[in-house]
């Protein structure tokens, strides 16, 4: 696609649900980035994916978070028994390939409100 | 572990002023890049410009240029003529220019500025 979409837009879920975030980056970008952006924070990262493999993931909050790519496209953040302080912006971004000197693509984000 | 200091949690300028955002980071590397990002109200993060820490000669893209001090680990952002359309929240960001042994490679970003342009 042109740029990076995210979807949905805004979720808003019950407690202890589990959601699904999804990302589809600019075709042909390799590299794919995972962000949360909690109200009056800046961006905390998450997660990298280089083609479909996360070579680390030390930067998810908790074992209730996964992500995943396939296809080298589309990929899904899971999180799981949803709490409160999940809510947050969750941004989606691309680039070409890994270790890239340029900046990323963004969208526009999903924001998730944890009810 | 790098981190990215924003001591100005908002600004505000008139329009056609100039305006200078602030940044510091504390690192131990040598070699990395640095970003200015625009995040309007439609929350999509836009990049605004880039610094490579070993070029000494300071980034410029149009109205937008840095004053990039290696030594001091500061990285500030001036907006000349400053428009209306430059209204949002501006990041600062670092990232290491090297990866070995596929450590983290996303950017690490400051708590970043509101900008209020005044008409």
């Amino acid at each position: 696609g042109a740029g990076v979409s995210q979807s949905p837009s805004n979720k808003v879920t019950e407690k202890g649900k589990d959601v699904e975030l999804r990302c589809d980056p600019i075709s042909g970008h390799t590299a794919l980035y995972w962000y949360r952006q909690s109200l009056g924070q800046g961006l905390e990262f998450l997660i990298y994916f280089q083609g479909n493999s996360a070579p680390d993931k030390s930067g998810l909050p908790s074992d209730r978070f996964s992500a995943e790519r396939t296809g080298g496209s589309v990929s899904t953040l899971t999180i799981q028994r949803t709490q409160q302080e999940d809510s947050a912006v969750y941004l989606c971004a691309s680039s070409l390939v890994i270790q890239t000197d340029y900046g990323y693509t963004f969208g526009s984000g999903t924001r998730l409100t944890v009810v | 572990a790098q981190t990215v200091t924003q001591s100005q949690p908002e600004m505000s300028v008139q329009e056609a002023e100039t305006v200078t955002l602030s940044c510091t980071y504390d690192t131990s590397e040598s070699d990395y890049y640095l970003f200015w990002y625009k995040q309007p109200p439609s929350r999509q993060m836009i990049l605004v410009i880039r610094q490579e820490a070993y070029k000494q000669q300071n980034a410029t893209e149009n109205r937008f240029s840095v004053n990039f001090q290696k030594a001091a680990k500061s990285f500030s952002l001036k907006i000349s003529d400053s428009q209306l359309g430059d209204a949002a929240m501006y990041f600062c960001a670092y990232r290491s220019a090297g990866v070995a042994g596929g450590g983290a490679d996303g950017l690490t970003f400051g708590k970043g500025t509101h900008l209020i342009i005044q008409p």
